[in-house]
């Protein structure tokens, strides 16, 4: 079957580094993306990630394995802004099919 | 540059009842999707247009829910009859691929999402 596995939820204070994983078995691979999405609202675009490596894009980062079907997103200096979801996804097919996974709640403390 | 409009944005309907929501992707943008997106879940396809033409409807209940592209631009979303397990939010999402699908811009990964259709059941 398909599936993307990512902690339900990361626990931290403002400032700090978060890092949050996601392994996938999907039937197709393309890419791996990371969405933001803050309650009631629309998910946003983070970071799409086709070859192996780290992408950077200023306070957030992510970075693929293709070889271990795994990746994360690297949150530093953490706001309390950053309180919200945050989901992984694969693109499964040429035609830009995403699949996601369940989400990871990030909170933040003072 | 306007994005992804949908609504209703809270429709509270009776099981058994029906429904329709409606999207407008950004302008230009070829490909649509339709997402349902359970409390606490990440989103689930329903199904997906390449202008007028479904791509991938393999996980849309096709014998309540039905979806249209007419002129390959607005989307109608349409459940009936309405189940419990049907509350949930429906989220459209654009994205700018040229007409044979390539993607454009920053590959295959970037969907543009609409706040979403918040739909109740009783």
């Amino acid at each position: 079957g398909q599936s993307l596995e990512q902690p339900s939820e990361v626990t931290a204070v403002e400032g700090a580094i978060v890092q949050i994983n996601c392994t996938y078995q999907t039937s197709g691979f393309y890419g791996l993306s990371w969405y933001q999405q803050h309650d009631g609202g629309a998910p946003t675009f983070l970071s799409y990630n086709a070859l192996d490596g780290l992408e950077e894009t200023g306070r957030f980062s992510s970075f693929l394995s293709r070889s271990d079907s795994y990746g994360y997103l690297l949150l530093q200096e953490l706001q309390m802004k950053d309180s919200a979801s945050y989901f992984c996804a694969v693109t499964t097919d040429s035609w830009g099919k995403l699949q996601f996974g369940a989400g990871t709640q990030v909170v933040v403390t003072p | 540059e306007a994005g992804v409009a949908q609504s209703p944005r809270y429709k509270i309907i009776e099981k058994r009842q029906s429904v329709a929501f409606w999207c407008n992707p950004i302008s230009g943008h070829a490909t649509l999707y339709w997402y349902q997106q359970i409390l606490g879940q990440g989103p689930k396809l329903l199904i997906q247009f390449q202008n007028n033409g479904v791509v991938d409807d393999s996980q849309l209940p096709k014998d309540r829910f039905s979806a249209e592209r007419l002129k390959g631009v607005d989307s109608t979303l349409k459940i009936q009859p309405a189940k419990l397990e049907d509350s949930a939010v429906y989220l459209c999402a654009s994205s700018s691929r040229d007409p044979s699908g390539r993607p454009r811009g920053k590959g295959t990964g970037e969907l543009f999402f609409g706040e979403g259709s918040r739909l109740t059941v009783l």
